[in-house]
């Protein structure tokens, strides 16, 4: 069965820190690998995909991750961290398991001190 | 275009009441998924539709819920004679079909008394 682990449930930062967000997958097939993020009382936008290609993949508001096949990790990371960053991060993953549901993990929650 | 609409956005329920969740998916999306989202906890997923049809329910607590997607109408998951165990965010998502991206609704938060 697929999981999706998160290593760091919060994290605190200075504004201009960087970031780096751990995640790691469990499953042995080709998968899809998204990092969500969810703002304050607002619901999930899609930060950055990967289906193929380049590992190392750019989203939106200079976040990216970078796809380890070895590792079964996509982790993600942003250079320097700005007070609106502050929210929570959902790693995701789906594969052709007969269907495509996406399994998320528990979540990390940043905040980002002005 | 309209984005994955959800309603109500807040439903307050007694206990043994039944709950309703609508899901209208975004403009030419035939899937739809059901995700709970438990105080301080990750989103868990419940169930996949299509259209008329359930593709993967495995998240499904095997009481009390279900959920269909009708050839006409948004989706619809129901929770009949609900507990305080209930009490979530509820969000749909819709995407087209096999593995692109899911969108996602605001969510309705289900509070039981």
């Amino acid at each position: 069965a697929q999981s999706v682990s998160q290593h760091n449930h919060h994290v605190i930062l200075s504004e201009a820190a960087s970031l780096e967000l751990g995640c790691n997958y469990s499953y042995g097939g080709t998968v899809n690998l998204f990092w969500y993020v969810q703002y304050p009382g607002q619901h999930l936008q899609l930060l950055l995909k990967y289906f193929s290609g380049d590992p190392l993949v750019k989203g939106i508001k200079g976040f990216e991750a970078e796809f380890i096949k070895s590792k079964f990790s996509f982790n993600l990371r942003k250079p320097s961290v700005q007070w609106s960053d502050t929210a929570e991060y959902f790693c995701a993953v789906n594969a052709d398991t007969g269907g495509f549901k996406t399994i998320f993990g528990a979540g990390t929650r940043l905040f980002v001190k002005a | 275009n309209a984005g994955v609409m959800q309603n109500p956005r807040h439903l307050v329920r007694r206990r043994g009441q039944e709950a309703r969740l609508r899901c209208s998916p975004m403009k030419g999306h035939s899937h739809v998924y059901w995700y709970r989202q438990l105080p301080e906890e990750g989103l868990k997923f419940m169930v996949y539709l299509q259209k008329e049809n359930i593709i993967d329910e495995s998240g499904m607590p095997k009481e009390r819920f279900s959920a269909e997607f009708p050839k006409e109408g948004p989706s619809i998951l129901r929770i009949q004679q609900v507990v305080r165990g209930d009490s979530a965010a509820y969000f749909c998502a819709s995407s087209l079909p096999g593995p692109g991206t899911q969108y996602f609704g605001p969510g309705t938060r289900l509070t039981v008394l």
